[in-house]
């Protein structure tokens, strides 16, 4: 079975201060790995996706990620948050079409 | 390429009543997802489709919701007879095998 843990519902960082968005999986089989972002009134949009491989994913908007199977970790960084990056943050995992998505952090961008 | 296209973006309707959502993918992805996002519950699967050919409704909450995908460019979802509790967002999304979902817009559903 998969599962997925996202540790803080909301997280608050100040402009151009680093974030950290947390992500454990839990997964029987080598998983896949997505981050997704959602901005008000919107669906989600893929921000970056881990199969295998390096375990630093590069995605969009600056964000990356890194997979760290010992920890079964998947967590989503950007060194530098703007404005614009205030949302909610979804991690999920698949590997079957069965995407298992994370209950969500919101991130609020203090100017 | 216009992305997934949900259709009505917004449905107010009286509990008893019928209501159908609509999704046309994007064009050459073959699975189609219809998900379901409110507070409680987060996001949840409720079916998804492989080449217009349904392979998992293990989702769908009761027998009162069904989806179908006629074609490749269109699918439905359907609830008969609509309640409160159903009140939501539903979204739809499209993929290749590669598994990355594009989202549409969603249509949010009021149930009175």
């Amino acid at each position: 079975a998969q599962s997925v843990t996202q540790l803080g519902s909301h997280v608050s960082v100040s402009e151009g201060a680093l974030v950290l968005l947390r992500c454990n999986y839990s997964s029987s089989v080598p998983p896949y790995l997505f981050w997704y972002v959602q901005y008000p009134n919107q669906g989600l949009q893929l921000l970056l996706k881990y199969t295998t491989g390096a375990t630093l994913v590069k995605g969009i908007n600056g964000f990356e990620a890194e997979f760290k199977k010992s920890e079964t970790s998947f967590h989503l960084t950007k060194p530098s948050a703007h404005m614009s990056d205030a949302a909610e943050y979804f991690c999920a995992v698949s590997g079957t079409y069965k995407y298992i998505f994370g209950t969500g952090t919101r991130l609020k961008v203090l100017a | 390429d216009a992305g997934v296209i949900q259709s009505p973006r917004h449905e107010v309707t009286e509990m008893g009543q019928e209501v159908t959502l609509r999704c046309k993918p994007i064009s050459g992805h073959d699975y189609l997802f219809w998900y379901r996002q409110t507070m409680m519950r987060g996001l949840e699967l409720l079916i998804y489709f492989n080449n217009n050919v349904p392979i998992d409704d293990s989702g769908m909450p009761e027998d009162r919701f069904s989806a179908k995908m006629p074609n490749a460019s269109f699918s439905t979802l359907k609830i008969q007879p609509s309640e409160p509790r159903d009140s939501a967002v539903y979204f739809c999304a499209s993929s290749t095998q590669d598994e990355k979902l594009f989202f549409g817009s969603g249509t949010q559903l009021s149930v009175l």
